[in-house]
């Protein structure tokens, strides 16, 4: 059965702490990305990184990194919390989309609240 | 630029009958995969269907199927016979050639009344 496991369910953290968001995929998938979950909005893009070392912004980024260092890992890194990033953070990995179904799958979520 | 565009926030629909959410998309490439998936409470993300914008045929899964109008650049997911446990966030979501993110919409919340 395929897998994307996020290390935590629920999150809660200090402002100014620096926290640590961890995304591992067993599915050998080039592709993962870190998307942000608001209501109203839907999935906003925070990163994304097609292969390992390499990433790329996506449309919010500010506030935050990401590191990949294995293929299998994607790190979301708030450098320093804030009230405003309360939210749903979900990781998702694919293929490499080459025109055929590729669909992202995805973990189970962390609900981050920061007081 | 990439966008979807769901323009029904909630929907409601009584068990066993159909239900049509809406979805509009834009992109200029012509290679693109439409998506949708079922957020429950719960809130992991569940993969319902696939439709490829070469293929010719709407493609179906079960109760769900994609009503895809390319020159419209439409692409309705239909529920069939709904049931209580399709109570959730829907969200359509397209990939094109011209990079590998996924875009989201943001999203339609369907109640199913008994």
């Amino acid at each position: 059965d395929v897998k994307v496991t996020q290390s935590s369910r629920y999150l809660v953290k200090r402002t100014g702490e620096k926290v640590f968001l961890e995304c591992v995929q067993d599915m050998d998938h080039e592709n993962m990305f870190w998307y942000r979950q608001d209501p109203g909005l839907g999935l906003r893009l925070i990163y994304f990184s097609y292969d390992v070392k390499m990433k790329e912004k996506g449309d919010i980024p500010e506030g935050y990194s990401v590191s990949r260092e294995k293929k299998e890992r994607f790190s979301l890194i708030l450098e320093s919390a804030s009230t405003n990033q309360t939210s749903m953070y979900l990781c998702a990995s694919s293929p490499v989309h080459r025109g055929s179904n590729t669909e992202a799958f995805f973990g189970q979520g962390t609900r981050l609240t920061v007081v | 630029a990439q966008k979807i565009t769901q323009t029904q926030p909630g929907m409601f629909v009584q068990e066993k009958e159909a239900v049509t959410l809406d979805c509009t998309y834009d992109t200029s490439d012509p290679s693109y995969g439409l998506f949708w998936y079922k957020q429950p409470s719960s809130g992991e993300m569940i993969f319902l269907i696939y439709q490829g914008s070469y293929d010719q045929q709407n493609a179906t899964e079960g109760r769900y199927s994609l009503n895809f109008q390319k020159a419209r650049k439409s692409a309705n997911l239909v529920i069939s016979a709904s049931q209580l446990g399709d109570s959730a966030m829907y969200f359509c979501a397209m990939r094109d050639g011209y990079g590998q993110n996924f875009v989201f919409g943001p999203g339609t919340r369907l109640s199913v009344l008994p």
